[in-house]
């Protein structure tokens, strides 16, 4: 039963970077599926961010793509979250969330998100 | 981005009644939808996916119907548990994206 956790700074700065990681348990982060981002906003929406595989193939949400990038860390089996130039308009709950993906053709696509991390709220304040 | 449109935004339940949650795409997305609840202070759960089939551990008194634009979350026989929130999420393109949210509560 694979267990998330975030872990990162719950403040940020405006204008810097917000970096985020996620620690993977019961779960091989070197199997078939994605890990990825998602961000719950104060009024309750939801936004996807990016994921990626082991193999480093990625997918990103391209309202965010120039601002982000994800990493994998199969050691430690962990993946990262970076987001640069933050405003307050990224203030929310960070989840990380196991992605469930098909591919069609060389293209990553989702079919479900499960699980969910607990989430860390991120406030960008100065 | 496909726009994804639940109404409505918020309804009120007894114990015991059965509620129906909608979701509207803004374009088909054949059966590329799932369902998450979400209680207060928790993460989002996958409770449905592809349209109709339960996640592992998910009660039978949910279940959901529909196709192309237009789909329903259905709770028979709410339980105390259940007063949540609850999001539609299309998984037809990228970006996937949510509904608003349904926010049950209690009567």
């Amino acid at each position: 039963q694979a267990q998330l956790q975030e872990s990162g700074p719950g403040l940020v700065k405006p204008s810097e970077t917000l970096s985020l990681s996620c620690t993977v348990s019961g779960h091989s982060i070197s199997g078939d599926y994605y890990w990825g981002w998602i961000r719950q906003f104060p009024g309750m929406g939801l936004e996807w961010i990016g994921s990626m595989s082991h193999r480093w193939s990625t997918y990103y949400n391209p309202s965010l793509k120039s601002r982000v990038a994800i990493s994998v860390d199969t050691t430690n089996n962990q993946f990262s979250l970076k987001l640069s130039s933050v405003t307050a308009a990224d203030t929310a709950v960070y989840y990380c969330v196991r992605d469930r993906v098909t591919m069609r053709g060389i293209t990553p696509v989702n079919d479900w998100f499960d699980p969910w991390g607990q989430g860390i709220l991120v406030t960008v304040s100065s | 981005d496909i726009q994804m449109t639940q109404f409505p935004s918020s309804l009120s339940a007894s114990v015991g009644n059965r509620v129906t949650i909608s979701c509207r795409a803004s374009q088909p997305i054949s059966r590329f939808l799932n369902w998450y609840q979400q209680r207060p202070g928790k993460a989002p759960k996958l409770l449905i996916y592809e349209v109709s089939s339960l996640q592992g551990g998910v009660p039978s008194r949910f279940s959901g119907s529909g196709s192309e634009t237009d789909f329903t979350l259905t709770i028979t026989n709410v339980q105390p548990e259940d007063f949540a929130s609850y999001y539609c999420q299309q998984s037809y393109s990228t970006p996937p994206t949510f509904g608003q949210g349904t926010k049950l509560d209690f009567k």
